[in-house]
């Protein structure tokens, strides 16, 4: 079966620095979506990306699909603790699939 | 709107009972998924209905794990008999799924603790 895999696992970074995580499949993905999960929280849907090479962005959130559909990223830019969570991408067809995510720890 | 709501939010049970987890997801959304999360094993995709039809239930660990959609504001997930390796949080998400958009959103979580 499809498989989204995401690295890295873990992220740590002193506040105010860049993060990046990124998801890559096997298979040419349909879409891809990130959600965002808080420490004891649920996943919260972000963002989705439809076309090849697409970038979207979110205040500090930049979020790129990949021309072969197969791989995308998010980074966030400046960080602050408010970022702390996990970042899970989700790729495929009508069901996604999602990656295990990368937890983001932000040291003040 | 609510959101998904799940019940009970905590549930800490013995091994061999029954355990049902409740969920009731947004009005007008037609597709609705089951999943597990753990450490071990992330985000697991358990069963998944559209318009209250089960689709794919690959998921389900074992027969031990059942779930129906009776109509469109109503899902039940149970497991009979409970087994300690069931411990962990288990989502329900709603979508309204039209051609590949099929933003989820999730309920709060039921914490399952099987001892």
């Amino acid at each position: 079966g499809q498989q989204v895999m995401q690295i890295p696992q873990y992220q740590h970074v002193q506040e105010g620095e860049d993060f990046t995580t990124y998801c890559n499949s096997s298979t040419t993905l349909s879409n891809i979506q990130w959600y965002k999960q808080r420490p004891g929280g649920h996943p919260v849907f972000l963002i989705q990306l439809v076309k090849s090479g697409e970038v979207k962005k979110q205040k500090r959130l930049t979020f790129q699909f990949g021309e072969a559909k197969k791989n995308s990223s998010l980074h966030i830019t400046a960080t602050q603790t408010t970022d702390v969570g996990t970042y899970f991408c989700a790729g495929g067809s009508y069901i996604p699939t999602f990656g295990r995510g990368t937890s983001l720890i932000v040291h003040p | 709107d609510a959101g998904v709501i799940q019940s009970p939010r905590h549930e800490v049970t013995e091994m061999g009972q029954e355990v049902t987890l409740r969920c009731k997801p947004i009005s007008g959304h037609n597709s609705l998924f089951w999943y597990r999360q753990t450490m071990m094993r992330g985000l697991e995709l358990l069963i998944y209905f559209n318009n209250n039809v089960p689709i794919d239930d690959s998921g389900m660990p074992e027969d031990r794990f059942s779930a129906k959609m009776p109509n469109a504001s109503f899902s039940t997930l149970k497991i009979q008999p409970s087994e300690p390796r069931d411990s962990a949080v288990y989502f329900c998400a709603s979508s309204l799924c039209t051609g590949f958009e099929c933003e989820q959103y999730f309920g709060p979580g039921t914490r399952l603790t099987v001892t």
